[in-house]
């Protein structure tokens, strides 16, 4: 079945230290994007990619870090810089261009030690 | 990203229908969207409506949108316990890849 994962489900993150969230999609599509949930706020978004090997920041990029070497594959790692880290991660995508069309993932909830 | 704004909660008993309203500012907004969040998931796509259409039926939701007023409304008939989830209203422009979200409101369905 074709689907976005994300891995793990449950991340505790300790003091200084960096931390990457998993992203995989076989679904053939070019975008893919990160948010941001915390309760009673809507979705923020923190990085974007249209296409491999390049990526763009959103709203709230500060703190964190992307990078997109294969189409599948969206990582974002939490850097040490981000003082507020603990939320609800939703990564998601979409064949370009078509934003009614976009599948989110599962989400992983971060939380620090 | 543009503001959209939508009240946090909603109480509907079985069977009423639930109405879930939401507001946007971005006059040059082309998709609007409905989503579905059940705990600890990801957000599921319910429907959307493009901003040259004023209504959108699809079984029991029925989309409402009046562009002048900058107002979208979802109306859930015959509400059931598994409607019971946070929604999300959104928006985008035909020049943005971005999606805009509302903070959610939070759907109880009581017996």
């Amino acid at each position: 079945d074709g689907g976005i994962t994300q891995s793990p489900k449950y991340l505790f993150r300790k003091e200084g230290q960096n931390v990457t969230l998993s992203c995989e999609q076989n679904l053939n599509h070019d975008a893919m994007y990160w948010y941001r949930q915390d309760p009673g706020q809507g979705l923020r978004l923190i990085y974007y990619s249209q296409i491999v090997n390049d990526f763009q920041k959103g709203d709230i990029a500060e703190g964190y870090s992307v990078s997109r070497e294969k189409k599948e594959s969206f990582p974002l790692t939490v850097t040490s810089a981000q003082k507020n880290p603990t939320a609800f991660y939703l990564c998601a995508s979409t064949v370009g261009g078509r934003r009614e069309k976009l599948f989110f993932g599962s989400g992983t909830q971060l939380s620090v030690l | 990203g543009e503001d959209v704004e939508q009240s946090l909660f909603l109480s509907v008993r079985e069977g009423d229908s639930s109405v879930i309203n939401c507001t946007y500012t971005d006059s040059s907004s082309t998709y609007l969207y409905w989503y579905k969040q059940e705990p600890g998931a990801g957000l599921q796509l319910l429907t959307y409506i493009f901003s040259n259409m004023d209504m959108k039926q699809d079984q029991r939701l029925t989309v409402l949108l009046n562009k002048k007023d900058k107002h979208l409304s979802l109306r859930i008939a015959d509400t059931q316990t598994g409607d019971s989830a946070i929604y999300f209203c959104a928006e985008s422009s035909s020049n943005d890849y971005k999606l805009s979200f509302g903070a959610g409101t939070t759907v109880t369905v009581r017996a």
